[in-house]
């Protein structure tokens, strides 16, 4: 079956504006995460989402970051005000079961946002 | 966000030789360990898994062994093909749900 899929793979932004990333998990999964990967290094947990509620967004660095997920399904990352610190591959999961001992996470290809 | 470290290290082997990545994770809690293998340009992809319970696992030419006492996990992979070359990360989940990554050990594989 399809696996999870990002929306746009790459996007090149100016400093200030806003930008929307897009994740469609894989159909039926019910935790949904968001990680951010800066360039060599490793992955910077974002939030959590089990079905709509958010239970974790210990990760986001700034109230200029917001994430929301609807009908279970799709969730949009949104980074308002644009910073050049913000450039950054973001990655989405999804996985079936939530709790210590789970099913493993299957990453989507990721969003490389560059912003100038 | 939480990550861990900054730095890359880098294992070179031949190709046809065993590779073993290391990992030291640091909550003594989680109960379920990962590891992804993460190509140029592509998401992290699943290798192996295995929970607390276990100290072993092994799939198709690869293993995962889990040292609770020293909290250490390596990854095995026999007969390594150019096709392993990759970045490799461990990744620990305890209670919080939320999977945290090791810093990645790039596999280099010389034919």
């Amino acid at each position: 079956g399809a696996g999870v899929s990002q929306s746009p793979s790459n996007k090149v932004t100016e400093k200030g504006k806003d930008v929307e990333l897009r994740c469609d998990p894989i159909s039926g999964h019910t935790a949904l995460y968001w990680y951010r990967q800066s360039l060599g290094q490793g992955l910077e947990f974002l939030i959590y989402f089990q079905g709509n509620s958010a239970p974790d967004k210990s990760g986001l660095p700034s109230d200029r970051f917001s994430a929301e997920r609807t009908g279970g399904s799709v969730s949009t990352l949104t980074i308002q005000r644009t910073q050049q610190e913000d450039s950054a591959v973001y990655l989405c999961a999804s996985s079936s079961l939530t709790g210590g001992s789970g099913s493993p996470l299957h990453f989507g290809n990721g969003t490389r946002l560059t912003v100038t | 966000g939480e990550s861990v470290g900054l730095h890359l290290p880098t294992l070179s082997v031949q190709e046809g030789d065993n590779s073993i990545i290391n990992c030291a994770y640091s909550n003594s809690a989680s109960d379920y360990f990962i590891w992804y293998k993460q190509e140029s340009g592509k998401g992290p992809q699943f290798i192996i898994d295995i929970r607390s319970n276990m100290d072993k696992r092994q799939g198709q030419r690869v293993t995962v062994l889990l040292n609770k006492t020293v909290k250490h996990l390596s990854l095995q992979i026999a007969a390594t093909q150019p096709g392993d070359s990759a970045v490799y990360f461990c990744a620990e989940k305890g209670a919080t749900n939320k999977l945290i990554f090791g810093t990645g050990t790039l596999l280099a594989v010389q034919p």
